[in-house]
């Protein structure tokens, strides 16, 4: 079958860095979307990998490993709007985004 | 670019009364277009994919007579919720694709969150 695994939820501080991992398994795998979503509204694009390695992107970065079928989110200098759930998807043979329940991101001040 | 709009965003209606939601790629053509619905506190759950001018693929346990979705051409879906219960009030949200295979992200619209009363 096809399952995501991310922690339910995490709290980290204003400043901090926080790493979000997620373990998938797909049937076939055409790259891995991480989106963020606040409560109540829809999800927004964050990154995207598909080959091996580190993409970074301004205070986030998110990290692949095929072979391991692990995938990382990092966010750097939290800010109190960092606040939402992230949601990694990876993408099936049938270019399908699999999601998973996210993982809900508490920054406290 | 790569903007998906959502009519209406929010809809209050009675039981048994019908729902009628648009989405809309305002600046690129969609593929295909998905739907999702999405209860407080939980993950989406994909209801189906539609393509333009194909029936739309339901996924288990979503009644396709119940929701009917119409992808009417590349940049128009509408997901209509017939005889609306209480049980229907959830968040839903659409997104659409730009392409087949490939690079292939989703954009979402705003979501419209229906309250049946």
């Amino acid at each position: 079958g096809q399952n995501i695994d991310q922690p339910t939820e995490m709290t980290a501080t204003e400043g901090a860095i926080v790493q979000i991992n997620c373990t998938y398994q797909t049937s076939g795998f055409n790259g891995l979307f991480w989106y963020q979503q606040h409560a109540g509204e829809a999800p927004t694009f964050l990154s995207y990998n598909v080959l091996d390695g580190l993409e970074e992107k301004g205070r986030f970065s998110s990290f692949l490993s095929r072979s391991k079928g692990y995938s990382y989110l990092l966010l750097k200098e939290l800010q109190m709007k960092d606040s939402a759930s992230y949601l990694c998807a990876p993408s099936d043979s049938n270019y399908q985004l699999i999601w998973g329940a996210g993982t809900k991101l508490i920054i406290k001040p | 670019g790569a903007v998906v709009s959502q009519h209406p965003s929010r809809v209050i209606c009675k039981s048994g009364t019908s729902v009628k939601i648009e989405c809309r790629s305002l600046d690129f053509q969609a593929t295909t277009m998905f739907w999702y619905r999405q209860f407080p506190k939980q993950s989406l759950m994909l209801m189906a994919t539609s393509n333009e001018g194909s029936k739309a693929t339901y996924e288990q346990g979503v009644e396709k007579d119940k929701f009917l979705i119409n992808h009417a051409s590349l940049t128009l879906s509408t997901l209509t919720v017939t005889s609306a219960h209480p049980e229907d009030s959830s968040f839903y949200i659409c997104s659409a694709q730009p392409e087949v295979g490939g690079y292939n992200e989703q954009f979402f619209g705003p979501g419209t969150r229906l309250t049946v009363l």
